[in-house]
């Protein structure tokens, strides 16, 4: 199946670290989405895109919609212990919703 | 508003017997979505439904199967199971489909084991 390029595939950081990681595609998108998801849980999301250039942030999160619409970024500022997860974007065109691969966060204290 | 349920959360099956999962969305969403997570292939796509009829589908084959009733509450069925088949089945809902806000709720998924 379909899945967008996302990287890294995981981090190791200490706590109080900044934490990058971006998402690409091959095709246009209208929307992009970030969510995070723990153990045994569904992904929660986390911020919304919707305009090319967009910059939005949820606490000590970032995400930006890249200008050329084939591209993400999320940021998080001073990572804390519960950070911990994978981080999944995803990319609507016109029709269904395309997920990244994720990336692992561990933070360590 | 309560989020989006799935039941069960917990199934273990054998090769040969079918499945029907079910998921009851956000209060007011009309579009439901079904995603098979696995540790070697992520998250995939399986079907959206919005207001009772299938608008998209990915890439599985016909023993994957689904529907919406009036109340949007959702069902999904696989027929015949195969080992690979073990997954986290996730559900996902949003106020629409296509059109409209693209965001997407999702439920705490149903693990299958297939023996």
């Amino acid at each position: 199946g379909q899945q967008l390029n996302q990287s890294p595939q995981s981090m190791f950081i200490q706590e109080g670290e900044d934490v990058s990681m971006n998402c690409t595609s091959s095709s246009i998108f209208n929307t992009w989405l970030w969510y995070k998801q723990e153990p045994g849980e569904g992904p929660v999301l986390l911020i919304a895109l919707y305009k090319a250039g967009e910059l939005t942030s949820n606490g000590r999160l970032t995400a930006q919609f890249g200008i050329t619409r084939k591209d993400s970024f999320l940021n998080i500022s001073a990572s804390i212990p519960s950070d911990v997860g994978i981080y999944f974007c995803a990319g609507r065109g016109t029709d269904k919703l395309i997920f990244g691969t994720g990336t692992r966060l561990q933070v360590f204290p | 508003k309560a989020g989006v349920t799935q039941t069960p959360r917990y199934l273990i099956k054998t090769r040969g017997q079918q499945v029907t999962l079910s998921c009851s969305p956000i209060s007011g969403h009309r579009s439901v979505s079904w995603y098979q997570q696995t540790p070697g292939q992520g998250l995939q796509f399986l079907f959206e439904y919005f207001s009772e009829t299938q608008r998209n589908k990915g890439n599985f084959p016909g023993r994957f199967s689904g529907r919406q009733f009036s109340n949007s509450r959702s069902e999904m069925n696989v027929s015949t199971l195969e080992l690979g088949d073990s997954a986290l089945y996730l559900c996902a809902s949003s106020e629409a489909g296509t059109s409209g806000p693209n965001e997407q709720f999702f439920g705490p998924g149903t693990r299958l084991t297939v023996l």
